[in-house]
C-alpha cells in the first residue's frame, strides 16, 4: 500500500527545535520523487513550506528546513514560535498510484 | 496577486451531483497545471485530481475515478470539478491548487468550498 507515514503529533517549547518525519516507500520517495511540505491551519489555504526536498519559497523563514534520504524525508523547525502551531503535511508523487500522496499530517503544538 | 477562489459547495443527498468551480486571477492561467484536493472532517489532505495546463491530460485518485471529472476553461481562467454519484465519504472541504511546474510543489491554494453529502 502506498502511504506516507508521519507522526500524528509533535510538540516543543518556544525557541526549541522539532523535527517531523515522513516515511514512504520505493514507489514514491524511494524512487527519487521529490518531497514537498505544507503548513495548514484548518479553514485556511495550505501553504507551501518546502519544495524539492529542501528548498524554501520566498518568504518562508530559514527556521524551516527539509531533507531527504532513501525512502524518508524530514522537516525541521528551529526557534519554535507560537505562530508555528499548525498541521504539517509531506507530499510526494507515487508511481504505483499514478498520483500524488499526502502524509496523514502532523499536528505541531507549541507548549 | 495570485488568487484562487472556490465555489459551488453545499449540502446534497447521496447519489446526486455537484459542480465545483475555482476562479483564478493574477497569473497566466493557461500556463499551469491545477489540482483538486480535499480534506474530510478531522482528516488530512487527500489529492483528488489533476489537469494539465492545456487540458490534454487528466488523472484521478482511485476513490473518485469514474465519478468525478476535472476540466478547465482557459478563456475564463476557471477550473471545474464535476462530481457525480456523490457518497457520504465525499463530504469534505475541497481546495484547488496551482502546480508550480510538475516538480516543485503547489504554490497557491484557495480557501476551499465545503461539500456535505447527507440524507
Amino acid at each position: 500500500q502506498s502511504v506516507l507515514t508521519q507522526p500524528p503529533s509533535v510538540s516543543g517549547a518556544p525557541g526549541q527545535r522539532v523535527t517531523i518525519s515522513c516515511t514512504g516507500s520505493n514507489s514514491n520517495i524511494g524512487s527519487g520523487y521529490d518531497v514537498h511540505w505544507y503548513q495548514h491551519l484548518p479553514g485556511t489555504a495550505p501553504k507551501l513550506l518546502i519544495y524539492g526536498n529542501n528548498k524554501r519559497p520566498s518568504g518562508v523563514p530559514d527556521r524551516f528546513s527539509g531533507s531527504k534520504s532513501g525512502t524518508s524525508a524530514s522537516l525541521a523547525i528551529t526557534g519554535l514560535q507560537a505562530e508555528d502551531e499548525a498541521d504539517y503535511y509531506c507530499q510526494s508523487f507515487d508511481s504505483s498510484l499514478l498520483g500524488w500522496l499526502f502524509g496523514a499530517g502532523t499536528k505541531l503544538t507549541v507548549l | 496577486q495570485v488568487q484562487l477562489v472556490e465555489s459551488g459547495g453545499g449540502v446534497v443527498q447521496p447519489g446526486t451531483s455537484l459542480r465545483l468551480s475555482c476562479a483564478a486571477s493574477g497569473f497566466d492561467f493557461s500556463n499551469y497545471g491545477l489540482h483538486w484536493v480535499r480534506q474530510a472532517p478531522g482528516k488530512g489532505l487527500d489529492w483528488v485530481a489533476v489537469i494539465w495546463h492545456d487540458g490534454s491530460d487528466k488523472y484521478y485518485a482511485d476513490s473518485v475515478k469514474g465519478r468525478f471529472t476535472i476540466s478547465r476553461d482557459n478563456s475564463k481562467s476557471t477550473l471545474f470539478l464535476q462530481m457525480n454519484s456523490l457518497r457520504a465519504e465525499d463530504t469534505a472541504m475541497y481546495y484547488c491548487a496551482r502546480d508550480v511546474d510538475g516538480y516543485n510543489g503547489w504554490d497557491y491554494w484557495g480557501q476551499g468550498t465545503l461539500v456535505t453529502v447527507s440524507s
